[in-house]
C-alpha cells in the first residue's frame, strides 16, 4: 500500500527561523513528488514539483529535495515569515493519482 | 479568473438527501480529478477522467457516489442518500497530460459538505 507520512504534525517557530519539513513514502516507484500549501478552509496551492529523475527544486525561499532510495523528501523554508503560516502537504504521484500525507501545520510567530 | 472553479463552495444538507457538486477545470486541461479531504487529513483520491472517460475509481467511491464529465469539460460529483460520514471537503483538480508535459495538478477551492 502506498503511504505518505509527514513529520512533524505541527510546528511553531519565531519569525526569521529556517525550518525543515519532512515527508516519507513507502513506495519508491514514485513518478513525482509535490509540495502544496493549504490555508484554512481553502484549496491547495502547488509550491514545488520534483520529478523522479530530479534531486531538488527551488523557488524563492523554498527548496525541496527528493531521495527516492530512502523514500524521503524535505521542504526547506528559509527566513520564515508570519505569512508562511499554513498547512504544508506533500504528495507522491503514483500512476494517475496523488497520495497525500496528513500535512504539517506551520505557525510562524511575529 | 482562469483557475479551477467549484460550486457550490458550501453545502449543508440533511442525511438521506442527494447532493451534486460541479467542477470547471482549466480550459485546456484534459484530465480532471476528484479528491475528498476530512478534517486533519490529507486529500484522498476518488476518481479521475481523461477527457470524458472515467479511467480510475477508488474503493472509497461507493455506489452512492457517481461522477460524470459528459463533454470532457466540466464535471459533476453526485452523492445519493448522504450520510454523516460523507461530511468533508470535496476537491477538484485538473491537469494537462501529454508528451513532454509535466502533469501538474491544479486544485480548485473545494466544496465543503456538511451532512446533518
Amino acid at each position: 500500500k502506498q503511504e505518505v507520512t509527514q513529520i512533524p504534525a505541527a510546528l511553531s517557530v519565531p519569525e526569521g527561523e529556517n525550518l525543515v519539513l519532512n515527508c516519507s513514502f513507502t513506495d519508491s516507484a514514485i513518478y513525482n513528488l509535490q509540495w502544496f500549501r493549504q490555508d484554512p478552509g481553502k484549496g491547495l496551492t502547488s509550491l514545488l514539483l520534483i520529478q523522479s529523475s530530479q534531486r531538488e527544486q527551488t523557488s524563492g525561499r523554498l527548496n525541496a529535495s527528493l531521495d527516492k532510495s530512502s523514500g524521503r523528501s524535505t521542504l526547506y523554508i528559509a527566513a520564515s515569515q508570519p505569512g508562511d503560516s499554513a498547512t504544508y502537504l506533500c504528495a507522491g504521484e503514483y500512476g494517475n493519482k496523488l497520495v497525500f500525507g496528513a500535512g504539517t501545520i506551520l505557525r510562524v510567530k511575529s | 479568473d482562469t483557475g479551477v472553479s467549484q460550486n457550490p463552495r458550501h453545502k449543508i444538507t440533511k442525511r438521506g438527501q442527494n447532493v451534486t457538486f460541479r467542477c470547471d477545470p482549466i480550459s485546456e486541461h484534459n484530465r480532471l480529478y476528484w479528491y475528498r479531504q476530512t478534517l486533519g487529513q490529507g486529500p484522498e483520491f476518488l476518481t479521475y477522467f481523461q477527457n470524458e472517460a472515467q479511467l480510475e475509481k477508488s474503493r472509497l467511491l461507493s455506489d452512492r457516489f457517481s461522477a460524470e464529465r459528459p463533454k470532457g469539460s466540466f464535471s459533476t460529483l453526485e452523492i445519493q442518500r448522504t450520510e454523516q460520514g460523507d461530511s468533508a471537503m470535496y476537491l477538484c483538480a485538473s491537469s494537462l497530460a501529454g508528451r513532454g508535459v509535466t502533469d501538474t495538478q491544479y486544485f480548485g477551492p473545494g466544496t465543503r459538505l456538511t451532512v446533518l
